[in-house]
């Protein structure tokens, strides 16, 4: 398995510009998570999809966050317009749902944003 | 919400030696606590995890203890190796899918 695949791994963009994020699942998850880690906030989930349906985005920090999941096998984050306190890691990550390893979440290689 | 405090934020240990890291969370119904290695650059990946049913659990090296009623848990890595060199995570989730982070160790291994 390729494990949950993310693009770009790094982006510099100016301030302003539009920013978006790329995610593919492991197949078969069928819940899929939206993370950003910062040196000053550590590890925070901004929004959950189960079967495609955004369920819980209480953590998104703001209106010019976005995220969609068209179908199962992608998603994506989007930051219109982007400022330079947006710059971190953002981690895709993906889970498979029931069993006993129901809640294990595998993340993707992230991709660094950086905003200038 | 859930509330996840880790300790030591930085621990330095000879090879070969025992490192041990303990983290508290605050709402009695989480019933998921994992760990997860991060070493730089890279992504968390799982190492080990526990339920709330089960009170230790260990695989090679490293071991996982669960406290309920002091709500705590914590990881123990022994005989470490300089490639256990990393961030290491312990989190808790309530029900499906929430998970809450500890901030994190940074676990420094000399040889």
């Amino acid at each position: 398995d390729a494990g949950v695949i993310q693009s770009p791994r790094h982006e510099v963009t100016e301030m302003g510009q539009e920013v978006t994020l790329r995610c593919k699942p492991i197949s078969g998850h069928n819940s899929l998570f939206w993370y950003r880690q910062t040196m000053m906030r550590g590890l925070e989930l901004l929004i959950y999809f189960n079967n495609n349906v955004p369920i819980d985005d209480s953590g998104m920090p703001e209106d010019r966050f976005s995220a969609k999941m068209p179908n199962a096998s992608f998603s994506t984050l989007k930051i219109q317009p982007s400022e330079p306190r947006d710059s971190a890691v953002y981690f895709c990550a993906s889970s498979p749902q029931g069993g006993t390893r129901g809640n294990t979440i595998y993340f993707g290689e992230g991709s660094w944003l950086t905003v200038v | 919400g859930e509330n996840v405090e880790q300790h030591p934020s930085t621990l330095s240990v000879q090879e070969g030696d025992s490192a041990v890291i303990k983290c508290t969370y605050s709402d009695s119904a989480s019933n998921y606590f994992p760990w997860y290695k991060q070493e730089l650059g890279k992504r968390p990946q799982l190492i080990i995890d526990i339920r709330s049913n089960v009170g230790e659990k260990k695989d090679q090296r490293i071991a996982v203890t669960l406290n309920k009623t002091a709500k705590h848990f914590s990881l123990h890595i022994t005989e470490t190796q300089p490639e256990d060199s990393a961030v290491y995570f312990c989190a808790a989730s309530i029900g499906d899918y929430k998970l809450s982070f500890g901030a994190g160790t940074t676990v420094t291994v000399r040889a």
